[in-house]
């Protein structure tokens, strides 16, 4: 079936430099996409989204890029902190919930790990 | 601001017990969800209310319950847990949303860890 993907289950960066997670979607209906970090033992906690009448959106250090020719999402974190590593899922909204609220497709998540 | 809170964080229960997890939201949101998350997953949406009054399915309903209680609460129920719903729930609640220019990110509680033996 259809569903939001990622390419590198693991990132590891050094810490300053830029971290990019890629995340491909298959539903071509889809037109609204979220990017989530979740720490160890946390729930996943909302960065940036973008719409899709949207190509790019920033946010603070980090910035979406939306390529819906071939359906691509990228999550671009400037500066990478210590603080920074975590597991990221982006999700893309296949459904409108009658009208109200939205259902998110889940990926399977990139892990982030900043070396110092 | 406690956003979406979640109660027990932890519970171990035995096959063929039930057992209720708690959600509850301060952001006056319109529509909750209930998800699972398995080692290594994606969340899985199991069921959802859009507003309060109303419940439907999501992807991996079966063995669950729901119950919108009021706007701000919205419980999910294992009447006969099994030992493949072993996994962490998320609890997230969102605004309401008219259309594409109205969506609004789903905000998240921290979780109950449940395990069945």
């Amino acid at each position: 079936g259809e569903s939001v993907g990622l390419h590198l289950p693991t990132l590891s960066v050094q810490e300053g430099d830029n971290s990019i997670i890629n995340c491909a979607y298959s539903n071509s209906a889809s037109d609204y996409f979220i990017w989530y970090k979740q720490e160890s033992g946390k729930g996943p906690q909302f960065i940036i989204d973008i719409r899709s009448n949207m190509d790019k959106r920033q946010g603070q250090r980090v910035t979406v890029l939306l390529n819906k020719t071939v359906k691509h999402l990228s999550l671009q974190i400037a500066a990478t902190q210590p603080g920074d590593s975590a597991v990221y899922f982006c999700a893309e909204n296949r459904g409108r919930v009658k009208a109200a609220g939205n259902k998110l497709t889940f990926g399977g998540g990139t892990r982030v790990l900043v070396k110092p | 601001n406690a956003g979406v809170t979640q109660t027990p964080k932890f519970q171990v229960l035995k096959t063929g017990q039930s057992m209720t997890l708690q959600c509850a939201q301060d952001m006056n949101h319109n529509s909750m969800y209930w998800y699972r998350q398995d080692p290594g997953m994606g969340l899985r949406l199991i069921y959802y209310s859009a507003s309060e009054g109303t419940t439907d399915k999501g992807e991996v309903p079966n063995g669950y319950n729901v119950s919108r209680l009021n706007k701000r609460e919205f419980s999910l129920r294992l009447e006969s847990a099994a030992p493949s719903q072993t996994s962490v729930y998320f609890c997230a609640s969102s605004e309401f949303s008219l259309g594409t220019s109205h969506d609004q990110p789903q905000h998240f509680g921290d979780g109950t860890r449940l395990s069945i033996l």
